[in-house]
């Protein structure tokens, strides 16, 4: 698999407030993973975007991949306790083999 | 989405011993199963790919001969950790990619993990 860098490495919000993170290739990459990890729990798969400029949504999550294909994001609007976790974006370089950034750990203050 | 098992949870077992790991797919055919390895705080990284029937492709740095991977079936597999020392206390997860019905091609489903102290 591909490199991929994740920024912030952490960050905390207040409930209510939004939440972006970002993951960056040097090298176009044949498509993006993005996956939850609960604190002690596996690495649940959220979306896969394969598209250059592709956008999808679930709920109140909006996934980006850049139109170069070496850039991806994770925006969360309006965080709750719920979406405490750490969001790895994965990159799956034309493989089935996956690589996965170093997360994004999220912490929602009440 | 599909299923995977992993068996046991967690174990703590003495150094010098040897442990079995087994990984489920439990309501599809996994054609691809992958060992990961999480240290704390630390993202997951790759030990080993294993096709069902095939010997295991192991990552660079992953000891072949002390991670065992065995891939007999197109619904387990497993993985030893023979003679277990404290630095091998980690989460390991196993993963699992085939054909569902709805999923993706090369989406892989998570096992639960398994926790491994060493003693």
């Amino acid at each position: 698999g591909q490199q991929v860098m994740q920024i912030p490495q952490y960050q905390h919000v207040q409930e209510g407030e939004d939440f972006t993170t970002y993951c960056n290739s040097s090298t176009t990459l044949s498509n993006i993973q993005w996956y939850k990890q609960r604190p002690g729990g596996h690495p649940v798969f959220l979306i896969q975007l394969v598209k250059s400029g592709e956008v999808k949504k679930q709920k109140r999550l909006t996934f980006q991949f850049g139109e170069a294909k070496k850039n991806s994001s994770l925006h969360i609007t309006a965080t709750q306790t719920t979406d405490v976790g750490t969001y790895f974006c994965v990159s799956g370089a034309g493989s089935y083999q996956l690589t996965f950034g170093k997360g994004t750990k999220l912490s929602v203050i009440p | 989405g599909a299923v995977v098992s992993q068996h046991p949870s967690w174990v703590i077992c003495k150094s010098g011993t040897s442990v079995k790991i087994e990984c489920r797919s439990l309501d599809f055919q996994a054609t691809t199963m992958f060992w990961y390895r999480q240290f704390p705080k630390q993202s997951l990284m790759l030990m080993a790919t294993s096709n069902e029937g095939s010997k295991a492709t192991y990552e660079q740095g992953v000891e072949k001969d002390k991670f065992l991977i065995n891939h007999a079936s197109l619904t387990l597999s497993t993985l030893t950790v023979t003679s277990a020392h404290p630095e091998d206390s980690s989460f390991y997860i196993c993963s699992a990619r085939g054909r569902t019905s709805g999923g993706l091609w090369n989406e892989q489903f998570f096992g639960p993990g398994t926790r491994l102290t060493v003693l």
